[in-house]
């Protein structure tokens, strides 16, 4: 049973950053890509970027370009993703989520966190 | 605006079938799968549909998902109570190099 439990989250002042952790357990996560899909207060999910099982492709959406990064240590077998510039718009939950596929990142999301918050104060 | 266009809400009485649907305003998802998730109140986003017809385990055949041209759609038959929840469909697109995701639907039951 796959688990994947985000931290990292909590209220940060705009301009500022902030590095969120996925710690995973239950399955063999060097062999899978991994996202992260965010969701604002009372507002739907939205992609937020992909890494593939071994680091060699990632890809953000266009709001978040340039201001985060998403990285993954399969030592720790921990998914990362640091935020910076922040805005009040990327106040939401943070869900990390596992791909079915380690390499192609067509492959949406299948299993998912608990998500953790992000608050960003001005 | 989304490149994949859901209606906002629907609604139906325990025991029937509804079908949401999820239009691609663009070419760029092509022939790329469509995935459809639910998202209870308060709850993760949990998959289930992908492939566009695949179910993973444990997801009721309740739930059926079909793709066809610029369209897919989620049908849920027989619905229950804990049926009531937002339900996304998402897919990746070629053009942006990104995952995206429909706007949601609220299914209400009646």
């Amino acid at each position: 049973q796959a688990q994947l439990v985000e931290s990292g989250g909590g209220v940060v002042q705009a301009g500022r950053s902030l590095r969120l952790s996925c710690a995973v357990s239950g399955f063999t996560f060097s062999e899978y890509a991994m996202h992260w899909v965010r969701q604002a207060p009372g507002k739907g999910l939205e992609w937020v970027t992909v890494i593939s099982n071994d680091g060699g492709y990632k890809f953000y959406a266009d709001s978040v370009k340039g201001r985060f990064t998403i990285s993954r240590d399969n030592f720790r077998n921990t998914l990362y993703l640091h935020m910076s510039s922040l805005t009040a718009e990327d106040t939401a939950t943070y869900y990390c989520a596992r791909s079915k596929d380690g390499y192609n990142p067509k492959f949406l999301p299948h299993d998912w966190g608990l998500g953790t918050l992000v608050t960003v104060s001005s | 605006q989304s490149v994949l266009t859901q209606p906002p809400s629907e609604s139906a009485r325990p025991g029937q079938t509804v079908t949401i649907s999820c239009f691609r305003s663009t070419s760029n998802i092509g022939g790329n799968y469509v995935y459809w998730y639910q998202q209870l109140p308060g709850t993760a986003p949990k998959l289930l549909i992908y492939g566009h017809d695949q179910r993973p385990s444990g997801v009721p055949d309740r739930f059926s998902g079909s793709k066809s041209g610029t369209s897919a759609s989620l049908v849920i038959s027989g619905v229950r109570s804990e049926d009531e929840a937002d339900y996304y469909c998402a897919a990746w697109d070629d053009s942006l190099r990104a995952g995206v995701f429909g706007g949601g639907t609220k299914l209400t039951v009646l």
